[in-house]
């Protein structure tokens, strides 16, 4: 097994640049997120889905979008790229339970942007 | 809204010596509690959680956990560090659908 994937590992955009970050896990997990990591502060929330077309904010949702079409892939995308997502963001899955959450996530190796 | 604290931000520690990083949590109910841990550059690797049952959980590479419902306390230990052991630990707490992490504490294990 793959486990979860990430594509790309590095992006640079200019402000107002639109992208997606892909994700991809091959775990059969219902339950799949993405989080972004800024020094000092940890990971943070930002989407999470328990199923395919089931998506759900998370603590930071705001100038994100995500989607859920199959139960593998959850991309994330970016619409009007700011400085204030430089980041580096992770993809995680996990099982889930009644559309829980209930287990350990696993996680992706990371995606760094930068916007400048 | 729940949050986890880690209040070191870095732990220093000589190897063959125990070592202690300090975890604790605010989450209403009863929280699942994880340990992470995370190399340079790299994704975080699962290390132990505490779901329910002994307060005393094991996890990968010696490492154990004592979860503490009074004090609301998840601390990480390991009785004998290692050089290897230097990283960045994270703690979380899962409640809902919501993973809440800590800020992370940098481990420094010293030869």
């Amino acid at each position: 097994n793959a486990g979860v994937t990430q594509t790309p590992k590095f992006q640079v955009l200019k402000t107002g640049q639109s992208m997606t970050l892909q994700c991809a896990q091959d775990m059969n997990h219902e339950y799949m997120s993405w989080y972004r990591q800024d020094p000092g502060m940890g990971l943070r929330l930002i989407h999470y889905s328990v199923g395919a077309g089931i998506t759900d904010q998370g603590e930071v949702p705001n100038g994100y979008n995500v989607s859920r079409s199959t139960t593998e892939d959850f991309p994330l995308r970016l619409l009007s790229a700011a400085p204030s997502q430089t980041s580096v963001y992770f993809c995680a899955s996990s099982y889930s339970t009644s559309g829980l959450a209930t287990d350990t996530q696993y996680f992706g190796p990371g995606t760094r942007l930068t916007v400048l | 809204a729940q949050s986890v604290a880690q209040p070191e931000d870095q732990v220093n520690v000589a190897e063959g010596n125990p070592l202690t990083v300090k975890c604790t949590y605010s989450v209403s109910g009863n929280p699942y509690l994880f340990w992470y841990v995370q190399y340079p550059n790299r994704g975080l690797q699962f290390l132990l959680k505490y779901i329910t049952g002994d307060n005393l959980v094991k996890g990968s590479y010696g490492f154990e956990a004592e979860f503490n419902k009074s004090q609301t306390s998840f601390h990480l230990k390991k009785p004998s560090a290692l050089v290897s052991d230097s990283a960045l630990y994270f703690c979380a707490a899962l409640a809902g659908n919501m993973l809440t992490f800590g800020g992370g504490t940098r481990l420094m294990v010293k030869p």
